[in-house]
């Protein structure tokens, strides 16, 4: 079974800083897609950024880019600039595109921005 | 835009009660999801749903049942509601066979006294 793991449960970051995010998951397939979301206080869940596994180069929007190594089944979050706005709970899943098309998430990590 | 829409933003039962949250999407997704939130336990997931009528079990489906009788509506039902299953529950989206998000809705806090 598909697992996903997110070591920092909560983590800080002085405005305009950059910070990472870490996620590490565990499968024996080869494709399959991975997805950072966003929970704000607000609650509402929005994707941030989503990377294909049989992507090399990483995927970036904006300010958020990841980090994916495939081998070593890593996939982390950094956020450039960072912004009070950015202050939210960060939440990785892992989706493997047959069958029923289930998404996997992990812990979570909560991120305060510093003024 | 996805909408996923949850019927309750917050809600109190009390133990026992039969207790239904209801989930509606306008979006003709055939995937529909009803997950879990606890602090430090992320989402899990409780039940899912690929077409009308048709579930099957999450990680955690003791104490839930799920109902999907029209494509856009998916409910979880607590058909005894538990002090311990007082939670986040947040339902989700996503259209079958594509390899895109899932939406989400805004969650309902339940609390069960």
């Amino acid at each position: 079974a598909q697992t996903v793991t997110q070591s920092q449960p909560e983590m800080s970051v002085q405005e305009a800083e950059t910070v990472t995010l870490s996620c590490t998951y565990d499968t024996s397939e080869s494709n399959y897609y991975l997805f950072w979301y966003k929970q704000p206080p607000s609650r509402q869940m929005i994707l941030v950024i989503r990377q294909e596994a049989y992507k090399q180069q990483n995927a970036t929007e904006n300010r958020f880019s990841v980090n994916f190594q495939k081998a070593a089944k890593s996939f982390s979050l950094k956020i450039s600039d960072s912004q009070l706005g950015d202050t939210a709970m960060y939440f990785c899943a892992f989706m493997m595109p047959s069958g029923t098309y289930k998404y996997i998430f992990g812990t979570g990590t909560r991120l305060k921005v510093l003024a | 835009d996805v909408k996923v829409t949850q019927s309750s933003r917050y809600l109190v039962k009390r133990t026992g009660e039969k207790v239904f949250l209801e989930c509606v999407q306008d979006m003709d997704h055939e995937n529909m999801f009803w997950y879990r939130q606890d602090p430090g336990l992320g989402l899990r997931l409780i039940y899912f749903s690929y077409d009308v009528k048709m579930k099957e079990k999450g990680d955690i489906p003791e104490g839930y049942s799920v109902s999907r009788e029209k494509k856009e509506r998916f409910s979880l039902i607590l058909e005894s509601a538990s002090t311990n299953q007082t939670s986040m529950y947040l339902c989700a989206s996503s259209p079958l066979g594509q390899t895109t998000e899932a939406f989400f809705g805004q969650g309902t806090r339940l609390t069960v006294v």
